[in-house]
């Protein structure tokens, strides 16, 4: 009964090849969140959707793609990966999109390697 | 960028001591919250104090705001070995309404 759970946990892959990255979260929340942790632990949010509609857009490559099919579940694909994509990517929840107000709640993350 | 920042980067403490972490901003926010991660964890919420509060209190954790000095700090009494972990702060915008996290501090409270 994971709150937010994201697949898979890790992810290693070569340079050049498309991924995706699964979230789904069974807390009924209306607004998620991607957010990717480099290796010094910087957390930038890179999307936020709030009942499917994208309302965040960090400055992000657009080889990254959220797709939101239903308000349970952020998926995360990347394209034509390369190297300084390696990172730990979290996925979060949040109860309504009222900006700071709400806790998030965070999944466990996905650390992606890329070789 | 409105990226928090937060100070020290790393604290190594004895079990029982008090541990403060500091956490600065740059613009006007609306609530600053602060998150703990434990290593190879997801962040967990533990305490949000919105702009027109000063003190914060929640079991061992005391968070205080200084928003003319747009500074924070986050105090754990009585650490623990348990408490061992990296601290966040998290803050928004009040024109914009982006969200941002601090650099976070490590914690090691050693038994």
């Amino acid at each position: 009964d994971t709150a937010v759970s994201q697949t898979p946990k890790y992810l290693v892959t070569q340079m050049g090849n498309d991924k995706s990255i699964k979230c789904e979260q069974n807390l009924g929340h209306d607004t998620m969140y991607w957010y990717k942790q480099d290796s010094k632990k910087f957390l930038k949010i890179m999307f936020s959707y709030n009942n499917k509609e994208l309302i965040i857009n960090e400055t992000v490559p657009n080889r990254f793609s959220p797709k939101s099919p239903d308000k349970a579940h952020l998926n995360l694909h990347i394209n034509s990966l390369e190297l300084g994509d390696s990172a730990v990517y979290f996925c979060a929840s949040s109860q309504a999109w009222r900006g700071s107000t709400d806790t998030q709640y965070f999944g466990p993350g996905t650390r992606l390697t890329v070789l | 960028s409105q990226q928090g920042e937060e100070d020290p980067q790393a604290l190594s403490i004895q079990e029982g001591e008090n541990a403060t972490m500091n956490c600065s901003y740059k613009t006007s926010i609306n609530n600053l919250q602060w998150y703990r991660q434990n290593s190879g964890r997801g962040l967990v919420h533990l305490i949000l104090i919105r702009s027109n509060e000063r003190e914060k209190h929640s079991g061992r954790l005391r968070v205080t705001l200084d928003t003319s000095k747009k500074s924070s700090s986050l105090l754990i009494t009585a650490s623990r070995a348990a408490d061992t972990a990296s601290y966040f702060c998290a803050t928004d915008e009040v024109i914009g309404n982006q969200f941002y996290f601090g650099t976070g501090t490590s914690l090691t409270v050693i038994p």
